[in-house]
This record gives structure tokens, sequence and C-alpha cells, in this order.
């Protein structure tokens, strides 16, 4: 079974919107949660990640805010560009298990 | 730095058959995990490596197996595949696997069991 959820599945955005993708876990015992984002024919790419005693990450127009006791963490694209229309993954692992537990993907569409 | 190479890109096989992947990692880096990707079930992670020895596995059939050598290189193995086996595999590398440690994937070897 899915041990991260994410939504929405799919979402478009206009050129200069922000985009927000949600996920979801309940084993509290991951411990690093990093976003991937996968254009077509290529293979996913780290964009940021974030540990759980960090609310918050700012890495240029791409933030993750991460919610311990609610067990849910969220990437925001800020001033998303069509270069931005990618697929993106959440993921967590957890100490010594040297697996990602991937969400299911978001495809983002940016309309210039 | 060259990053980490997958081959074949792609691969057509019968159902039956069985079937070798590649993957070369990183220069420098030792662990190699390898994932299937599937638009069902997405991204599942099939095998972890490092120094020769499998670390961890996930939840696939015995027919799926993998090795790492002593060079970091990494193959994996399907045999008697099935319909369901058609998927993106994908191979990752990093320095240690530690938990904080980036992986970077491979384009993947794309797979069409008929």
């Amino acid at each position: 079974q899915q041990q991260v959820k994410q939504s929405p599945q799919s979402l478009i955005v206009q050129k200069g919107g922000i985009s927000i993708i949600n996920c979801a876990y309940e084993n509290t015992a991951f411990d690093y949660f990093p976003w991937y984002q996968q254009f077509p024919g290529k293979g996913p790419a780290l964009l940021i990640a974030i540990r759980p005693d960090v609310s918050e990450k700012k890495e240029g127009r791409f933030t993750i805010s991460f919610n311990k006791s609610a067990k849910q963490f969220s990437l925001h694209i800020m001033d998303s560009q069509p270069g931005d229309s990618a697929t993106y993954f959440c993921a967590a692992s957890k100490g010594y298990d040297y697996k990602l537990s991937f969400g299911a993907g978001t495809t983002v569409t940016v309309r210039a | 730095k060259a990053g980490v190479t997958q081959t074949p890109r792609y691969l057509i096989k019968t159902r039956g058959q069985q079937v070798t992947l590649s993957c070369s990692p990183i220069s420098g880096h030792r662990s190699v995990s390898w994932y299937q990707q599937t638009p069902g079930q997405g991204l599942q992670f099939l095998f972890e490596y490092f120094s020769e020895t499998q670390r961890n596995k996930g939840n696939f059939p015995g027919r799926f197996s993998g090795r790492q050598f002593s060079n970091s290189r990494s193959e994996m193995n399907v045999s008697t595949l099935e319909l369901g086996d058609s998927a993106l595999y994908l191979c990752a590398s990093s320095l240690w696997g530690g938990l904080t440690d980036t992986q970077y994937f491979g384009p993947g070897t794309r797979l069409t069991v008929l």
C-alpha cells in the first residue's frame, strides 16, 4: 500500500501562479522528506528536501512546508513557469531503510 | 561528472523470457537502488545494494533479483516475465545510501513484455 499519499493527481496553473502539492504519511518513523521532479523521458531529480525538525525550507521559487503533528508536507512552486511543467513526486525515508517511499505523483502543467 | 547510465534504454521481450538490466552509478558512488515505475503503481522500491551486499528489498516476487559488482555497477534480472512486468526500471546511485544522501536517478530502461 502507498505509504505516502499525494494530491492532486494533476493540476493546471497559469504562468506566474502558485502550484501547491500536498502529501500525507502515516509512519512516524519517517524522518527525511524529499521532493523529486521528473520530465518525460528522464529519471526523477531531487528538487528540495526537508527534515522534520524544520517547518519550512525555501530554495528559490520552491518551498516545502512541513506539519509534523498533522503528518503532512507540501510543495509550493511560486511564480510558476512553463519550464516547471513536469511530474512531481513527494517521498519519505527513515533511518537505515536505504529506500524511498514515493507518492503517486502530480503532473503540473503551466500555461503560458 | 557523468551521470547514472542504464543499458539498454528500451527492451521488448515476450512472456516467459528473462531479462537483465544494467546500471553504472556515478563515479565514487557505492550505493545503487532499483525502482519500478508504472502508471498504476507509481515508483516502487525493488532493492538496494552497497559494497556488493543487498541491504534492503521491496515487496516483489523472487523472480526479481539483483547484484552489485566490486566496481559498484549493478544488474537486475527478471525471470519468467509476465505482462505486468512492463514498466520503466530506474536505477539510482548515491555515495553511501545514507538517509540524507542525494539519490541520482538514471534515465531508466523501458521494458515492454508482449
